[in-house]
């Protein structure tokens, strides 16, 4: 069982170019989200879902752009990226609904802007 | 906006001591609070707390939760080098399944 895999584990890329992070799971959870994780700053939430089709604002978007075609993938779009996207992305997958379980992080993606 | 603050930052302890961590919150409509480790990459799962005042232990790890005052803390006893990390706590709140996570206490276990 694989679990949250989220792919490449690192990328450098210049300014203005466009990328996009993945994330895969396995475990048919309805709701998955994509954090940025920067130094003595925890994990802020950039985007969520809730199924597919079904995608919101979190906590710091601008940016960056999700959709979710299916329920296994939840790619991260940056559309020109700068250097204060510099940081560790994770993604993150969970049963939604009323179903309160806890959240499986993928290894993560150490992304650097230059 | 939902708010989770951590506290110490960091600390640092030598193997055998017992380390307590706290976690503050202001949630509407609090569903659950979380604590994760994170060593290298992922944050692993500890704990969820739902209800006031009952102990959840696994091994030297222990967690309880304050409803009134809207805290949590977490202990673990008998550090080993192997507890160095950054504990994160999260809150969930009754509405969605979004978690607020705090920024985290980075933990170093000297031997």
């Amino acid at each position: 069982n694989a679990g949250v895999t989220q792919t490449p584990k690192f990328q450098v890329l210049k300014t203005g170019q466009s990328m996009t992070l993945q994330c895969a799971q396995d475990m048919n959870h309805e709701y998955m989200s994509w954090y940025r994780q920067d130094p003595g700053m925890g994990l802020r939430l950039i985007h969520y879902s809730v199924g597919a089709g079904i995608t919101d604002q979190g906590e710091v978007p601008n940016g960056y752009n999700v959709s979710r075609s299916t329920t296994e993938d939840f790619p991260l779009r940056l559309l020109s990226a700068a250097p204060s996207q510099t940081s560790v992305y994770f993604c993150a997958s969970s049963y939604g609904g009323s179903q309160n379980t806890e959240a499986f992080f993928g290894q993560g993606t150490r992304l650097t802007v230059v | 906006e939902d708010k989770v603050v951590q506290s110490p930052l960091s600390l640092v302890v030598h193997e055998g001591d017992t380390v307590t961590l706290n976690c503050s919150y202001e949630v509407t409509n609090f569903r659950s609070l979380l604590w994760y480790k994170q060593e290298k990459k992922a944050p692993t799962f500890l704990f969820m707390l739902t209800s006031s005042g009952i102990e959840k232990k696994s091994g030297r790890l222990s967690s309880i939760l304050d409803k009134k005052e809207l805290f949590s803390i977490l202990n673990i006893t008998a550090t080993q080098t192997g507890d160095s990390a950054i504990y994160l706590c999260a809150v969930r709140r009754a509405a969605g399944n979004k978690l607020t996570f705090g920024g985290g206490t980075r933990v170093l276990v000297k031997p």
